[in-house]
């Protein structure tokens, strides 16, 4: 079955610098990889997805880019603000089509 | 927020008592899902649903049940509860081919 590596497990940058998180997957045929926000005590945010006929997404501060050859999708936020602070977590859908496997998250703090 | 609920948000529970919890949907989606999220594991899947009555496991389902007798309920049962139960589970739905969308969450514990 679908695998899905994140990395790194934790992040910290200053306000103002960007943030890259990347996920790896293993079954080539996942198609969907959308990008959840979790604050603490929170429920998992929808955040930005792509799909995999298309290498980059973007929506203002957010992007995510996916290479399908590598196997391997990122999320970059830019110009990053202390509400960013939370974890993330990348997600593949598998080959069946409705199962979502989750990476382990990475926690981001933004410092002031 | 998508249309989900779940019910209920917080439970304490004995060892070995039986527990059910609810998700209930207002989007008439096929697809419902059952995680559960520990600190180092991320969420995993314990069981999901394709349609009324058809159900299927997920990558940790032991020791749990479920059922879907209505297009918006899916019930969640740990027949007789052990502390490794203990957890926060995310029920979620989905329609097909879209996007996943998550409850609020229920925090259960087993003592």
């Amino acid at each position: 079955g679908e695998n899905v590596e994140q990395h790194p497990s934790t992040l910290s940058v200053q306000e103002g610098d960007s943030a890259v998180i990347k996920c790896t997957y293993s079954d080539s045929a996942s198609n969907y990889f959308p990008w959840y926000k979790q604050e603490l005590g929170k429920r998992p945010q929808l955040i930005i997805d792509i799909r995999s006929n298309v290498g980059e997404k973007k929506d203002q501060r957010i992007a995510v880019t996916l290479n399908k050859t590598a196997k391997h999708f990122s999320l970059h936020i830019t110009e990053t603000q202390p509400e960013d602070s939370a974890v993330y977590f990348c997600a593949a859908r598998d080959n069946y089509g409705q199962n979502f496997v989750f990476g382990p998250g990475t926690r981001l703090s933004v410092l002031p | 927020d998508a249309g989900i609920t779940q019910s209920p948000r917080h439970k304490v529970t004995e060892t070995g008592t039986p527990v059910t919890l609810r998700c209930h949907q207002t989007e008439n989606h096929r697809y419902m899902y059952w995680y559960r999220q520990d600190p180092g594991h991320g969420l995993r899947l314990i069981h999901y649903s394709y349609g009324v009555k058809d159900t299927d496991k997920g990558e940790v389902s032991d020791g749990y049940s479920v059922s879907r007798s209505k297009t918006e309920d899916f019930l969640l049962t740990l027949e007789s509860a052990t502390s490794s139960q203990t957890s926060v589970y995310f029920c979620a739905i989905s329609g097909q081919g879209r996007e996943q969308y998550f409850g609020p969450g229920t925090r259960l514990t087993v003592t």
